[in-house]
């Protein structure tokens, strides 16, 4: 079975500063997906950032950029230009090739700060 | 069009009584997921539906639980003679398809509180 760790249960970041969130997994797959949702207070899950494991350079959509090394096992989400509403809990997930549901990290609460 | 929504936004229930929750997924998306979000377990799956059958339950807890969708569209899940341990957010996701890249929409989930 895969897991997935997010080792900073909480961050902070100035506005307009860069912050980076951290993320690990364990599978014996060669072929998956990754992704990096946003939950604001609303519960609302918003997807940021997907990562296909056969494609070697780093997703980026806008502000948002992944450090994706696959044989290390890591997922790491970069946040630049952070904004205020940027302030959410993220989840790091996988999905396997083959199947259908994601399993999801213990998430991150990051708090920008003005 | 509109996103996936779900109903109630939240629920209070006394333990003991059956609840349903309802989601209503995007237009055409054939794949429906089942999450469950709560203090002490995070995020689980629960169900996934491909059109109208359910291939995998596996995240289901117990037999108390159990979901259904008809008409490839809307799903409904039962949670009977409910727990304390229950109480969550119960969050449904809908996507075009099941393979590949495809993103899972989200709701904003039901929160279930039982007393």
């Amino acid at each position: 079975a895969q897991t997935v760790t997010q080792s900073q249960p909480e961050m902070s970041v100035q506005e307009a500063e860069t912050v980076t969130l951290s993320c690990t997994y364990d599978t014996s797959e060669s072929n998956y997906y990754l992704f990096w949702y946003k939950q604001p207070p609303s519960r609302q899950m918003i997807l940021v950032i997907r990562q296909e494991a056969y494609k070697q350079q780093n997703a980026t959509e806008n502000r948002f950029s992944v450090n994706f090394q696959k044989a290390a096992k890591s997922f790491s989400l970069k946040i630049s230009d952070s904004q205020l509403g940027d302030t959410a809990m993220y989840f790091c997930a996988f999905r396997s090739n083959a199947g259908n549901m994601l399993t999801f990290g213990g998430g991150t609460r990051l708090m920008v700060k003005p | 069009g509109a996103g996936v929504s779900q109903s109630p936004s939240n629920k209070v229930t006394e333990k003991g009584k059956d609840v349903e929750l309802r989601c209503d997924p995007i237009s055409g998306h054939t794949a429906l997921y089942w999450y469950r979000q709560s203090l002490g377990q995070g995020l689980e799956f629960l169900i996934y539906f491909q059109g109208n059958s359910a291939p995998d339950k596996s995240g289901l807890p117990s037999d108390r639980f159990s979901a259904e969708r008809t008409g490839g569209s809307v799903s409904t899940l039962t949670i009977q003679r409910t727990q304390q341990e229950d109480s969550a957010v119960y969050l449904c996701a809908s996507s075009l398809d099941r393979t590949g890249v495809y993103e899972q929409y989200f709701g904003p989930g039901t929160r279930l509180t039982v007393t």
